[in-house]
């Protein structure tokens, strides 16, 4: 059961243009969200995380919006560079307390930035 | 600080022969994981260890054991290999539970044939 489902597989723009990856969730016990960007032949990194208790997280160019809702949420990436051409996972998990949380992953996008 | 190391980088397997995926972090953080990433599948939990002592199965765990040695070592082990484990294998770490970071290690790329 695919508990994170993640958009597009694949993205192409242009230097400076704004992609943005969306990923949705079912479990609403979820309430932690983090972002993580993988460079070919590297583990993961962690990019940006948000709980919801804010709809909105801006780190530099990056930026996650939450929908609480919806139970959506997104990366927007401003003024893309071609060094931002990586895989870039979204994830979920619980938050901490009596019960052990397990981060789920999405399925991952593909980021090409042109120069 | 080397934060999260695993070896081997890259292994070949014959289909039932078995082997073990060593890693170690030096971040003195509590709670290591293993996960198992496959294109178009993102990154699938196998086993983690909340803490030392303990271990507990994933989302994948079958053909798969995991021994945490001490804090710093957590250890995945496949006891007969088949051509499904296939996969580029991921080691990470964090202070405490899911909910905060985790640092990866490079991965190891295992081929069964």
């Amino acid at each position: 059961q695919q508990q994170v489902k993640q958009s597009p597989q694949s993205l192409i723009v242009q230097k400076g243009g704004i992609p943005i990856i969306n990923c949705a969730y079912e479990n609403t016990a979820f309430d932690y969200f983090p972002w993580y960007q993988q460079f070919p032949g590297k583990g993961p990194a962690l990019l940006i995380a948000i709980r919801p208790d804010v709809s909105e997280k801006k780190e530099g160019r990056f930026t996650i919006s939450f929908n609480k809702s919806a139970k959506q949420f997104s990366l927007h990436i401003m003024d893309s560079q071609p060094g931002d051409s990586a895989t870039y996972f979204c994830a979920a998990s619980p938050g901490g307390g009596t019960s052990y949380g397990k981060l789920t992953f999405g399925q991952g996008t593909i980021l090409t930035v042109h120069p | 600080n080397a934060g999260v190391t695993q070896t081997p980088k890259f292994q070949v397997l014959k289909t039932g022969q078995s082997m073990t995926l060593q890693c170690a972090q030096d971040m003195n953080h509590n709670s290591m994981y293993w996960y198992r990433q496959d294109p178009g599948m993102g990154l699938r939990l196998i086993y983690y260890s909340a803490s030392e002592g303990t271990t507990d199965k994933g989302e994948v765990p079958n053909g798969y054991n995991v021994s945490r040695l001490n804090k710093r070592e957590f250890s995945l082990r496949l006891e007969s290999a088949a051509p499904s484990q296939t996969s580029v294998y991921f080691c990470a770490s964090s202070i405490r539970d899911s909910s905060y970071e985790q640092y990866f290690g490079p991965g190891t790329r295992l081929t069964v044939t």
